[in-house]
């Protein structure tokens, strides 16, 4: 059964903190993985990753993919009370007509001045 | 102006009752999906459409239809409303050049079944 497994599911930290947030994922014919920031409205897209070892960075965000050990990490540098959101993750399982697309449960994040 | 729109945004309705999330996008897509969020459980598909004569069940479709009137436009029904589908019901779309892993979601329609 394809799963995504996220960590950890809530974290508080204050201003100014570094974190990582990871990923794992157990997909048949990997394609893809993404990255969503869900405030109280839907979610929005961040990254797409589909190659290993290569860095995308967007500001302070920044995410990387391991396809050979199956997990992503999202990072957040100097995070900021505007981060305090959902991060999905989310791996899209096969290049063919069924283009489903499997969301882990999200990580709730807490930024505290 | 929104490319993904909803309505209504937030629903009570009692059970038994029949109820229908519309869902239109201005983004000349051809898939649309609808998907409910309950805490823990993240993101579960109900229901996707390929284009307006294709439409798949997802990983949770029971007690779910839908309808694909235009290639913009997918509405999700609840015949008979239960408490359990309380929920956040998010409809998407996504292209099927290049990226069709980026999904584009609308702001959500907040359901309550009494």
């Amino acid at each position: 059964e394809d799963k995504v497994v996220q960590s950890p599911l809530s974290l508080v930290v204050h201003e100014g903190d570094t974190v990582t947030l990871n990923c794992s994922y157990e997909v048949t014919n990997f394609r893809s993985l993404l990255w969503y920031k869900q405030e109280k409205k839907a979610p929005t897209f961040l990254f797409m990753l589909t190659s290993s070892g290569i860095e995308k960075k967007s500001g302070r965000l920044s995410s990387i993919l391991d396809k050979k050990e199956l997990f992503s990490i999202l990072n957040i540098t100097a995070t900021q009370t505007g981060d305090s959101a959902v991060y999905l993750c989310a791996v899209g399982p096969m290049k063919t007509s069924y283009d489903k697309v499997i969301f882990g449960p999200g990580t709730s994040l807490s930024v505290i001045p | 102006d929104a490319d993904v729109t909803q309505t209504p945004r937030n629903r009570i309705t009692k059970t038994g009752k029949r109820i229908m999330l519309e869902c239109s996008q201005t983004k000349g897509h051809d898939r649309m999906y609808w998907y409910r969020q309950d805490p823990g459980l993240g993101l579960r598909l109900i229901y996707y459409s390929f284009d307006v004569k294709d439409i798949n069940k997802g990983e949770i479709s029971d007690g779910y239809s839908v309808s694909r009137q235009a290639q913009a436009k997918f509405s999700l029904s609840l015949e008979s409303a239960i408490p359990n589908q309380t929920a956040l019901y998010f409809c998407a779309t996504s292209d099927t050049s290049g990226s069709r892993e980026t999904q584009y979601f609308g702001p959500g329609t907040r359901l309550l079944v009494l």
